[in-house]
């Protein structure tokens, strides 16, 4: 079936570095790339999202790029800070039916190290 | 102001039972989510109403049923709970169902025992 894959599913950093996670997805028809961030214990939220109209985005240090050639889309966070310490998923909007779903990578747990 | 709330937020109940988790949400959203969150943290989305109408029903037991009231609420109750149930079951809503951002509830904690 359609899915999104996600790597890696750890990754540490030193503070001030930067960190990239990478997704692809198999729908070619996927037009909306959300990422969210979950921190312990609460729930995921959006921080950043593409439509495929565009090849890049990006919110002061967080950037998000999307191929849709190759089917992939990555995150990028510079200056990493302990405060960015999470799970991060990738996401992609599925055909399903008459309807689209948000189907999530398997999520990738970053830890920035003071 | 909370957007997608979910109660309860901790659920423990023995093996058997019957258990309802019900949701609410006020952002005047026409599609409504159930997913479920493993113990790897993995995000598998259960079902979709739109407009009190199922949408999308995903491969789960049929001991999940899920109820839509009306646009603003999605239930979901479980019979004959087992062990493997155990995880975090969160409600998401979104503008339409055509790929639009998802906001959360808070997500309930049921373990089985």
């Amino acid at each position: 079936g359609e899915n999104v894959e996600q790597h890696p599913s750890t990754l540490s950093v030193q503070e001030g570095d930067s960190a990239v996670i990478k997704c692809t997805y198999s729908d070619s028809a996927s037009n909306y790339f959300p990422w969210y961030k979950q921190e312990l214990g609460k729930r995921p939220q959006l921080i950043i999202d593409i439509r495929s109209n565009v090849g890049e985005k990006k919110d002061q240090r967080i950037a998000v790029t999307l191929n849709k050639t190759a089917k992939h889309f990555s995150l990028h966070i510079t200056e990493t800070q302990p405060e960015d310490s999470a799970v991060y998923f990738c996401a992609a909007s599925i055909s399903s039916g008459s309807a689209r779903q948000l189907t999530f990578g398997s999520g990738t747990q970053l830890t920035v190290l003071p | 102001d909370t957007a997608v709330s979910q109660t309860p937020k901790y659920l423990v109940t023995q093996m058997g039972n019957d258990k309802s988790i019900k949701c609410e949400q006020n952002l005047g959203h026409d599609t409504m989510y159930w997913y479920k969150q493993d113990s790897k943290k993995f995000l598998k989305i259960m079902f979709s109403y739109n407009n009190k109408e199922l949408i999308i029903n995903e491969t789960v037991p049929n001991r999940f049923s899920p109820k839509s009231p009306d646009k603003a609420h999605l239930n979901l109750h479980i019979n004959s709970l087992e062990l493997g149930d155990s995880a975090v079951y969160f409600c998401a809503s979104s503008r339409t169902h055509r790929g639009s951002e998802a906001f959360f509830g808070q997500g309930t904690r049921l373990t089985v025992v």
